[in-house]
């Protein structure tokens, strides 16, 4: 059964430090990877995805995200916090199995501190 | 392009009451997929309906249903709530069933209370 844990239900950066969301995917197939944002009292947002093409992804937003297969990692990046980031991140794990079957985190709180 | 939608925003409800939720996908969009959050929780997957059947569904009762209309829009039905079910309960569009690639866009939610 596919699963994702996402590390630190919330995380605090000061603005313009590096933002860092962790999150690590167990998956009897190849898995493919998503990262969602979630605003306040709003739907989710795809930021990025992992389809096997390559394994560093680049997202909207100045986000980015490295496939580590030896990890089992897909950790989320970026390099200098605006405070508009501020918001909830949900990674995910998708595999088929007869229907597109979505696997979601508890979720990451990202507070950014002026 | 207008995104997914959803209809109601909020509602509230007392329990053993049932609520019916409605979604219009992307133009185009031919998979339609339900998910309940729960305050603190991610989202957790109820249906996916493809071409009007369902096609696959998460470890929720029977008191939750749902269709596909030919419009490829869908409703969503819990029966007999239950003071658990106060989520948000979200929408998702794709364009395939089976793709796990596909991106799935997101509607915005329906705040369901239950008292």
């Amino acid at each position: 059964a596919q699963s994702v844990t996402q590390l630190g239900s919330h995380v605090s950066v000061s603005e313009g430090a590096l933002v860092l969301l962790r999150c690590n995917y167990s998956s009897s197939v190849p898995p493919y990877l998503f990262w969602y944002v979630q605003y306040p009292n709003q739907g989710l947002q795809l930021l990025l995805k992992y389809t096997s093409a390559a394994t560093l992804v680049k997202g909207i937003n100045g986000f980015e995200a490295e496939f580590k297969k030896s990890e089992t990692s897909f950790h989320l990046t970026k390099p200098s916090a605006h405070m508009s980031d501020a918001a909830e991140y949900f990674c995910a794990v998708s595999e088929t199995g007869g229907y597109q079957k979505v696997t979601f985190g508890i979720g990451t709180k990202l507070q950014v501190i002026p | 392009d207008a995104g997914v939608t959803q209809s109601p925003t909020h509602l509230i409800k007392t329990r053993g009451q049932q609520v019916t939720l409605r979604c219009s996908p992307i133009s185009g969009h031919k998979s339609v997929s339900w998910y309940q959050q729960v305050l603190g929780q991610g989202p957790q997957f109820i249906f996916q309906y493809y071409e009007k059947e369902e096609r696959g569904r998460g470890n929720f009762p029977d008191r939750f249903s749902a269709r596909q209309f030919p419009n490829y829009s869908s409703e969503l039905n819990v029966n007999a709530l239950l003071l658990g079910d106060s989520a948000l309960y979200l929408c998702a569009s794709s364009t395939r069933d089976r793709s796990s690639t596909d991106t799935q866009y997101f509607g915005p939610g329906t705040r369901l209370t239950v008292l």
